[in-house]
């Protein structure tokens, strides 16, 4: 199984600024099949990249995700008042599919 | 727009069967190029992925869960179903079902979910 490492786990910044969280995977992540996801207290996750880099549907170019092998980033250019949430990243690269511990992104 | 809705019981004892179902409309349960999962939450924890079912029924499950999952798709009503067998206290949390898009090797990343359902279980 491949777990993911989430840093940092709370991340504390002011609207306007530019938010780097990291995943990493303790085996390769095959194909950089990682994806990212946001959760607001009392919903659902909403998908935000797939494919390591590779923005879902709707979702603004101000967040962007790189990274490969075992080492993988989301990062958000400018943090607007609905970014902030908690941010998990997922691999689907072997199974089972699993999920990082998150990524809790709040106002300063 | 795909929409999922979760229903079933939100208490069940220990040692029972917890048994949910996912409600999908805009989508068909047919389509190739997705597989219908379930994930759920432990409160205040992270996300574990449970399972999932495909095209006709085929499922695939996580093995943490011991073999206690069975999955299954009514195509007619165009819903999928989750059964736990012999839960405890640790198999409380917010259940979620979730569209899965399948990469080339049939692994999904989620692009829909529902909104979530707590089960607790407690005597």
């Amino acid at each position: 199984e491949i777990v993911l490492t989430q840093s940092p786990g709370t991340l504390s910044l002011s609207p306007g600024e530019r938010a780097t969280l990291s995943c990493g995977a303790s085996q390769t992540v095959s194909s950089r099949y990682l994806a990212w996801y946001q959760q607001k207290p009392g919903q659902a996750p909403r998908l935000l990249i797939y494919d390591a880099s590779t923005r879902a549907t709707g979702i603004p170019d101000r967040f962007s995700g790189s990274g490969s092998g075992t080492d993988f980033t989301l990062t958000i250019s400018r943090l607007e008042p609905e970014d902030f949430a908690v941010y998990y990243c997922q691999q689907y690269g072997s199974s089972p599919f699993t999920f990082g511990p998150g990524t809790k992104v709040d106002v300063q | 727009q795909v929409l999922l809705q979760e229903s079933g019981p939100g208490l069940v004892k220990p040692s029972q069967t917890l048994s949910l179902t996912c409600a999908v409309s805009g989508d068909s349960l047919s389509s190739a190029a997705y597989c219908w999962n379930w994930i759920r939450q432990h409160p205040g924890k992270g996300l574990e992925w449970i399972g999932y079912v495909f095209l006709g029924g085929s499922t695939f499950d996580n093995p943490s869960l011991k073999s206690r999952v069975t999955m299954s798709v009514d195509t007619s009503k165009n819903q999928f179903s989750l059964r736990l067998s012999s839960v405890t206290v640790a198999d409380s949390a917010v259940y979620f079902c979730a569209r899965g898009r399948r990469n080339y090797f049939g692994s999904p990343y989620f692009d829909s979910w529902g909104q979530g359902t707590l089960v607790t279980v407690s005597s």
